[in-house]
């Protein structure tokens, strides 16, 4: 248990439509780092968030944002879904430059 | 652009053996940690290195960070069947973004009884 959790779980969108997923962070934790798992592979940074701002941001396109809320929880949105979308998105919360802490992930599939 | 080679990919042993694995990059990186991540759930880290040439040990898991710091490994001896998992391997880099973990693409670890 990293005190980091996620929601939904699961989620199926089809192509085109849009997803928002959450992810409340451990206590006291002000940052908030998202990644997409593809089946197979590592997580890839998607981008990170502290104390509001954007702090960081992978090579996803501008349809993946973010947005952090003054309670430190966080929200994935993705527009116009892409089949290459589905995979596992992860978040981590921390206080940098310490460990980052993982939530269980939301599985979404795109069909 | 930052990468992170993991070896091997998949690797199928029996109880009681030993195994490593290795996490390789032509870049420097300021930290490396380890990771092992079930089926349905986020990664849980196991350690971090930070010193070039540091060894870290957790019961049966070895960790060892190169002297350049561009590479590190993972040894497990008598591998036992809750061994079994993904292991990721991921770099923090001079950047000084310390929330950006470059991953390597993992190595799932299955240990049969």
């Amino acid at each position: 248990e990293t005190g980091v959790t996620q929601s939904p779980t699961h989620l199926i969108k089809t192509r085109g439509q849009q997803v928002t997923l959450r992810c409340s962070s451990q206590s006291g934790h002000n940052t908030v780092s998202w990644y997409q798992q593809a089946l197979g592979q590592g997580p890839q940074f998607i981008f990170q968030y502290y104390r509001e701002e954007e702090n960081g941001r992978g090579n996803f396109p501008p349809r993946f944002s973010g947005l952090q809320f003054p309670n430190y929880s966080s929200e994935l949105n993705v527009n116009a879904l892409e089949l290459d979308d589905s995979a596992l998105y992860l978040c981590a919360s921390s206080i940098p430059p310490d460990t980052q802490y993982f939530g269980p992930g939301t599985r979404l599939t795109v069909l | 652009t930052q990468l992170l080679e993991q070896s091997p990919q998949f690797l199928s042993i029996q109880e009681g053996e030993n195994l490593t694995v290795y996490c390789n990059s032509s870049s420097v990186f300021s930290s490396l940690q380890w990771y092992r991540q079930e089926p349905g759930e986020g990664p849980v880290l196991l350690v971090t290195v930070v010193t070039g040439g540091e060894v870290k040990k957790l019961k049966r898991l070895t960790f060892q960070f190169g002297d350049a710091r561009k590479d590190s490994s993972l040894h497990i001896t008598a591998a036992q069947p809750g061994d079994t998992g993904l292991y990721l391997c991921a770099g923090t880099g001079l950047s000084g973004n310390t929330g950006k973990l470059i991953f390597g693409q993992g190595t799932t670890l299955q240990v049969k009884p």
